[in-house]
């Protein structure tokens, strides 16, 4: 089963470029959710949807956009990368309470 | 608000030592609590869960049990292993914040030969 996957692993962004996190599940779980994981910080929720054509805003939404076409796929956008997003991102989906994460995001801003 | 406060780490310990990481929480309501594991490189992963009180989640040897009078949830094994080197979270998903979970920092636990 492949779950929530996560593309790319690893990512190497100039200040100021844009790129898209894709994020894809494929047990038809209503709920999926972005999150940025930092040292110290545990990890902190950007946003969220609990299902296609509706999206909202987590604790650190800013910087970010998403979407919600369809029930599999949740991409995040950077649409202008600063040092401050260097981090590791987790996609995850969520069904009775219970979260199911992809492997990560490695993102760096220079 | 709902919030999850864990001890800090690291936690250091020789193999088939007994370990605790506390968790307490606040939230609205009755919350279900989880504890996460996520091992180097990975993303995070269900160890064990608990949706009421007095129950206990258990899972490859670790235990926790619902305290709702101490609004706790603490984890712990009789004997770890250097394969449990990892970093631990606790969480909590209630009504009064939608379901969203709501996670602790994290507790990194080492384990020495």
């Amino acid at each position: 089963n492949a779950g929530v996957t996560q593309t790319p692993k690893f990512q190497v962004l100039k200040t100021g470029q844009s790129m898209t996190l894709q994020c894809a599940q494929d047990m038809n779980h209503e709920y999926m959710s972005w999150y940025r994981q930092d040292p110290g910080m545990g990890l902190r929720l950007i946003h969220y949807s609990v299902g296609a054509g509706i999206t909202d805003q987590g604790e650190v939404p800013n910087g970010y956009n998403v979407s919600r076409s369809t029930t599999e796929d949740f991409p995040l956008r950077l649409l202008s990368a600063a040092p401050s997003q260097t981090s590791v991102y987790f996609c995850a989906s969520r069904l009775d309470r219970v979260a199911f994460f992809g492997q990560g995001t490695r993102l760096t801003v220079v | 608000g709902d919030s999850v406060t864990q001890m800090e780490g690291p936690v250091t310990l020789s193999e088939e030592a007994f370990l605790t990481i506390n968790c307490t929480y606040t939230a609205t309501g009755y919350p279900s609590l989880f504890w996460y594991v996520q091992y180097p490189g990975e993303g995070l992963q269900l160890l064990l869960k608990a949706t009421k009180a007095d129950d206990k989640g258990s899972n490859k040897g670790f235990e926790a049990t619902y305290r709702k009078e101490t609004t706790s949830f603490h984890l712990e094994k009789g004997s770890v292993q250097v394969s449990d080197s990892a970093v631990y979270f606790c969480a909590l998903s209630s009504s009064g914040g939608s379901y969203i979970p709501t996670f602790g920092r994290g507790t990194s636990l080492i384990v020495h030969p």
